[in-house]
């Protein structure tokens, strides 16, 4: 079972550069999530979607972009890379529902470096 | 927003020893939940608890939603239980927000 995937697992940028962290889930989940964990904090919410063709801001949106056209797939863009994005990006989905569904699981991350 | 706080920051143990980590939150909640993020970086759900106790070998957890407090107990602590914990907490909404954690090292 592989779960969440992320990809690149690490990866460092130029300022004013562009990327995408991908994640897929083979879990079916309907949720998914991105989170930032700067050193010695805990996560914060960036995005984050419901579904397929759904998605809504969380707590630190500014600079970041996300699409989800597929169950499985929550990518991430980043447009014009600045070093306050220096940080390690958290994945996670979850199934949806009550109770236990509530819970969620997290990618590895991908640790990324602005400079 | 709800406020959360997790005590103590930093805890250091011996192999063996038992521990409780403490998460006060400024709000009602219904959703809580613990994860431990490994020194590689990997987080792990260890419990969604919005309330009342659980366990799971042994880790349990208590949550008292009407004091807001929640408590998660380690015993007999192995080196494998370093890393951080977190707890996580939300109200009628799927934004989860995350305390600064407590970081744990257990020595043999």
């Amino acid at each position: 079972n592989a779960g969440v995937t992320q990809t690149p697992k690490f990866r460092i940028l130029k300022i004013g550069q562009s990327m995408t962290l991908q994640c897929t889930q083979d879990m079916n989940h309907n949720y998914m999530y991105w989170y930032r964990q700067d050193p010695g904090m805990g996560l914060k919410l960036i995005y984050y979607s419901v579904g397929a063709g759904i998605t809504d801001k969380g707590e630190v949106p500014n600079g970041y972009n996300v699409s989800r056209s597929t169950t499985e797939d929550f990518p991430l863009r980043l447009e014009l890379a600045a070093p306050s994005q220096t940080s390690v990006y958290f994945c996670a989905s979850r199934s949806g529902g009550q109770g236990a569904k509530n819970i969620q699981y997290f990618g590895a991350g991908t640790r990324l470096s602005v400079l | 927003g709800i406020q959360v706080e997790q005590s103590p920051p930093d805890l250091i143990l011996q192999e063996g020893a038992n521990s409780t980590l403490r998460c006060n939150f400024s709000d009602s909640v219904n959703n809580l939940q613990w994860f431990h993020q490994n020194p590689w970086g990997q987080l792990i759900n260890l419990f969604y608890i919005p309330s009342g106790t659980k366990q799971n070998g042994r880790l349990s957890a208590t949550t008292v939603a009407t004091e807001r407090y929640s408590l998660l107990y380690i015993s007999s602590s192995q080196t494998t239980d370093s890393g951080v914990y977190f707890c996580a907490v939300s109200y009628n909404t799927d934004k989860l927000i995350f305390g600064t954690g407590t970081r744990l090292q257990v020595f043999p």
